[in-house]
């Protein structure tokens, strides 16, 4: 694809229930990113795909939060027992290889009520 | 972990005049500098991006300027338009550009570019 693409633009929740959020990163793209961003705040780091293989999850606030991308290409963020702090906007990078640029997406902007 | 400070917050200028936003870091290892742009209700943009073994990189109107001894770069853009209103984020990373770890962002600095 052009880019990086995102789904739901926006998910609002209730407390306590799961959600899940989809990535499909540029075709071709080995490594892909997740990360957090906060009512004006950058965007802070969750976890790291290279091909199928999570390489790193050391950002993951709590273990409610759980990535995965199977076939190495389109990845799912879910949250499990959503809490009101979870409410922000997740965004997906990927790029070509580990020492290349990476390209967001616009994010899911997640409201836990 | 790398500590990362943007200055200003915001920033006002009028249309036309120049803009230099600061970022400062703490990991020595840090090796590469980009500058994202993030625009209402969408996902960061990398608009520049500098390694350490330079000193200034230019790209038409922007431009990144570099003191790896002082720990910190800086984006500079020239002859400002209202498209350049936006949030802008360094992200200072070791291991290339972007690495094998995630990004570590700045706070950003709101741009706001008055007509």
């Amino acid at each position: 694809g052009a880019g990086v693409s995102q789904s739901p633009r926006y998910k609002v929740a209730k407390r306590g229930q799961d959600v899940a959020l989809r990535c499909d990163p540029i075709s071709g793209h080995v490594s892909l990113f997740w990360y957090q961003q906060a009512l004006g705040q950058g965007p802070e780091f969750l976890t790291y795909f290279q091909n199928e293989a999570q390489l790193d999850k050391s950002g993951l606030p709590s273990d409610r939060f759980f990535a995965e991308r199977p076939e190495g290409s389109v990845s799912t963020l879910k949250i499990q027992r959503t809490q009101q702090e979870d409410s922000a906007v997740y965004l997906c990078a990927s790029s070509l290889y580990k020492n290349q640029p990476q390209h967001f997406g616009d994010g899911t902007r997640l409201s836990i009520l | 972990g790398e500590n990362v400070e943007q200055h200003p917050s915001t920033l006002s200028v009028q249309e036309g005049d120049s803009a230099v936003i600061k970022c400062t870091y703490s990991d020595s290892a840090s090796n590469y500098f980009p500058w994202y742009k993030q625009e209402l209700g969408k996902g960061s943009q990398l608009i520049i991006d500098i390694r350490s073994n330079v000193g200034e990189k230019k790209d038409q109107r922007i431009a990144v300027t570099l003191n790896k001894t002082a720990k910190h770069f800086s984006l500079h853009i020239t002859e400002t338009q209202p498209e350049d209103s936006a949030v802008y984020f360094c992200a200072p990373a070791r291991g290339g550009r972007g690495g094998a770890d995630g990004l570590t962002f700045g706070k950003g600095t709101h741009l706001i570019i008055q007509p």
